[in-house]
């Protein structure tokens, strides 16, 4: 299976700790995006990576939320002192450099966030 | 402001057409997007259409698009069970080099047997 993958899957976490998600991109895809999605709503775009550089992020994304993407390659977006408002689907996409004004972003699983 | 915007479910019988809209916010998309997320799992691409076309069919998939009212719809025909999914349509807003994702709130499409 070449597409993107997300570890875990589900992970439950008590309010006040810290977790991690991690994305494996599409191997030759230079784009990686992070988006949450919460019950009954369509994605929110949390944060941007060109190669390793961190080019865009949301306001949705708080002081508490960190991503990195240190050899351009995976990815992990870390959430600090979680809170309940914080659950939610994680979803990674990636995607390979635009041809003409197509940017065609393909999705993970996601990874589904339920904080106690 | 960027909203895009789809009527959140839809119900058809088995064999039947099913029609999902949505209208976007910013005429300058190059490319529009429809994806299907099925329960508990990511967003699969179906199918995209460019900006200067009207119409794209893809199998049992047409894409329209209403340039001047802001609008687009797909149509499924001989619509399966298997079809039963939420449906996404999404608007990239591009600033400075990111094709930011604008989703609307899903079409949930349940088919009757």
């Amino acid at each position: 299976d070449t597409g993107v993958s997300q570890d875990p899957r589900h992970k439950i976490t008590k309010r006040g700790q810290n977790v991690t998600f991690r994305c494996d991109p599409i191997s030759e895809h230079n784009r990686l995006y992070w988006y949450r999605q919460t019950l009954g709503q369509g994605p929110e775009f949390l944060t941007y990576f060109q190669n390793e550089a961190q080019l865009e992020k949301s306001r949705l994304l708080s002081d508490r939320f960190s991503a990195e993407r240190p050899k351009g390659s995976f990815s992990t977006l870390e959430i600090q002192r979680t809170e309940q408002g914080d659950s939610a689907m994680y979803l990674c996409a990636s995607s390979p450099p635009p041809q003409g004004f197509r940017e065609t972003q393909y999705f993970g699983p996601g990874t589904r966030l339920l904080v106690l | 402001g960027e909203d895009v915007e789809q009527s959140l479910f839809l119900s058809v019988r088995e064999g039947d057409s099913s029609v999902i809209n949505c209208t976007y916010t910013d005429s300058s998309s190059t490319y529009l997007y429809w994806y299907k997320q099925e329960p508990g799992a990511g967003l699969q691409l179906l199918t995209y259409i460019f900006s200067n076309m009207d119409m794209k069919q893809d199998q049992r998939l047409t894409v329209l698009l209403n340039k001047k009212d802001k609008h687009l719809s797909l149509r499924i025909a001989d619509t399966q069970t298997g079809d039963s999914a939420i449906y996404f349509c999404a608007e990239p807003i591009t600033t400075s080099g990111t094709y930011k994702y604008i989703f609307g709130t899903g079409t949930r499409l349940k088919v009757l047997a």
